[in-house]
């Protein structure tokens, strides 16, 4: 079975600096699916990131970015130009990609909790 | 609506009570989900639903939970005879197919007394 492990429960960060979530997992799939979800006091997971396993290339979106160290299993993502809006829950979550498994079911971290300082 | 929605907001019920939660998916997303997140626990899938039938329900804690999807489009979770652990945010998410991104709806806050 797959495990995602995030061992940061809370991070800070001030306003307009960068900051690096960290994310580990254990599969002994090859291909696969690594995401990062934002949970804000709404309550709403919403999608920030995703990359695919068998891509070398870091996924980026804006002002967010992923470390993707596929022999390490390592997933971080670091959020540039904090800001006060970032704040929320952050969980690392794993798919598998092979056809026929359980590859709709998403398997997630702990989270760690963001707190933005003005 | 344009998203996943979910109903009741909140829920507070007495131990031994039986609760319905509701799911109303994105138009069109043939694959639909439950996960539970508690604070012990951390976030756990549940069920999936894929049109109205369910190929995976290996995630359901007892068989005092059970979940249905009728017309492909609303699910049903239904908890029977709550007890206090049961008490959790229930989270429902759908996507366009089984390996599509999943969106996620705002949850259930579930509080058993």
């Amino acid at each position: 079975a797959q495990t995602v492990t995030q061992s940061q429960p809370e991070m800070s960060v001030q306003e307009a600096e960068t900051v690096t979530l960290s994310c580990t997992y254990d599969t002994s799939e090859s291909d696969y699916y690594l995401f990062w979800y934002k949970q804000p006091p709404s309550r709403q997971m919403i999608l920030v990131i995703r990359q695919e396993a068998y891509k070398q290339q870091n996924a980026t979106e804006n002002r967010f970015s992923v470390n993707f160290q596929k022999a390490a299993k390592s997933f971080s993502l670091k959020i540039s130009d904090s800001q006060l809006g970032d704040a929320a829950m952050y969980f690392c979550a794993y798919r598998s990609a092979s056809s026929g498994g359980s590859n709709y079911k998403l398997t997630f971290g702990k989270g760690t909790l963001l707190t933005v300082n003005p | 609506g344009a998203g996943v929605s979910q109903s009741p907001s909140n829920k507070v019920t007495e131990k031994g009570k039986d609760v319905e939660l509701r799911c109303d998916p994105i138009s069109g997303h043939t694959a639909l989900y439950w996960y539970r997140q508690s604070l012990g626990q951390g976030l756990e899938f549940l069920i999936y639903f894929q049109g109205n039938s369910a190929p995976d329900k290996s995630g359901l804690p007892s068989d005092r939970f059970s979940a249905e999807r009728t017309g492909g489009s609303v699910s049903t979770l239904t908890i029977q005879r709550t007890q206090q652990e049961d008490s959790a945010v229930y989270l429902c998410a759908s996507s366009l197919g089984r390996t599509a991104a999943q969106h996620f709806g705002d949850g259930t806050r579930l509080s058993i007394l």
